[in-house]
């Protein structure tokens, strides 16, 4: 059983248009949080939600809009994607937000 | 901002051999966090360390925090190619945000 799960695991498509990246965590943890990690391996927090209230709103362009329709879910949408959008977008949920994380798969996100 | 550096970026060793890696922060932490992270996966959590602990032990893996000097270590000992892998650490800073840092590339040559 998967614990955090990401779909779709690959995703291409062309500058301007939206798209949307889910995520489901099944360990009951009360958190979850959207990651991007750069071709650089650099990886730095964009959202985090505690109990479906968004907590940590980092300086993400507003085209970036998460939504958590229950504590089980946090998905990533994405408006007028851009060339530098491209990345590998990681999901991943803690018991509480000062816990270990667990992260998901991993999005692979390629903007031509 | 980047607020963890860790060093060194890359790391080769035999198998066998201690592996160390350093991490270094820039503001005060609730806990520190290793993580690992195999080629095209996402990462897996390690080990957590609190402000108040000195050293920590889980298995292969021993971590230590200088909360003085900011900055922390992971050691694998008697490291095996499966630790072939990017390493990781996370300072939480007490917004509750995790900070991590560039990472560590280690290969263990069998």
């Amino acid at each position: 059983d998967t614990a955090v799960s990401q779909t779709p695991k690959y995703l291409v498509t062309q500058m301007g248009n939206d798209k949307s990246i889910k995520c489901e965590q099944n360990l009951g943890h009360d958190t979850m949080y959207w990651y991007k990690q750069d071709s650089k391996k650099f990886l730095k927090i964009m959202f985090s939600y505690n109990n479906k209230e968004l907590i940590i709103n980092e300086t993400v362009p507003n085209r970036f809009s998460p939504k958590s329709p229950d504590k089980a879910h946090l998905n990533l949408h994405i408006n007028s994607l851009e060339l530098g959008d491209s990345a590998v977008y990681f999901c991943a949920s803690s018991r509480r937000m000062d816990y270990e994380q667990y992260f998901g798969p991993g999005t692979r996100l390629t903007v031509t | 901002s980047q607020q963890g550096e860790e060093d060194p970026q890359a790391l080769s060793i035999q198998e066998g051999e201690n592996a160390t890696m350093n991490c270094s922060y820039k503001t005060s932490i609730n806990n520190l966090q290793w993580y690992r992270q195999n080629s095209g996966r996402g990462l897996v959590h390690l080990i957590l360390i609190r402000s108040n602990e000195r050293e920590k032990h889980s298995g292969r893996l021993r971590v230590t925090l200088d909360t003085s000097k900011k900055s922390s270590s992971l050691l694998i000992t008697a490291s095996r190619a499966a630790d072939t892998a990017s390493y990781f650490c996370g300072s939480m800073e007490y917004g509750n945000k995790l900070v991590f840092g560039a990472g560590t590339i280690l290969r263990v040559k069998s």
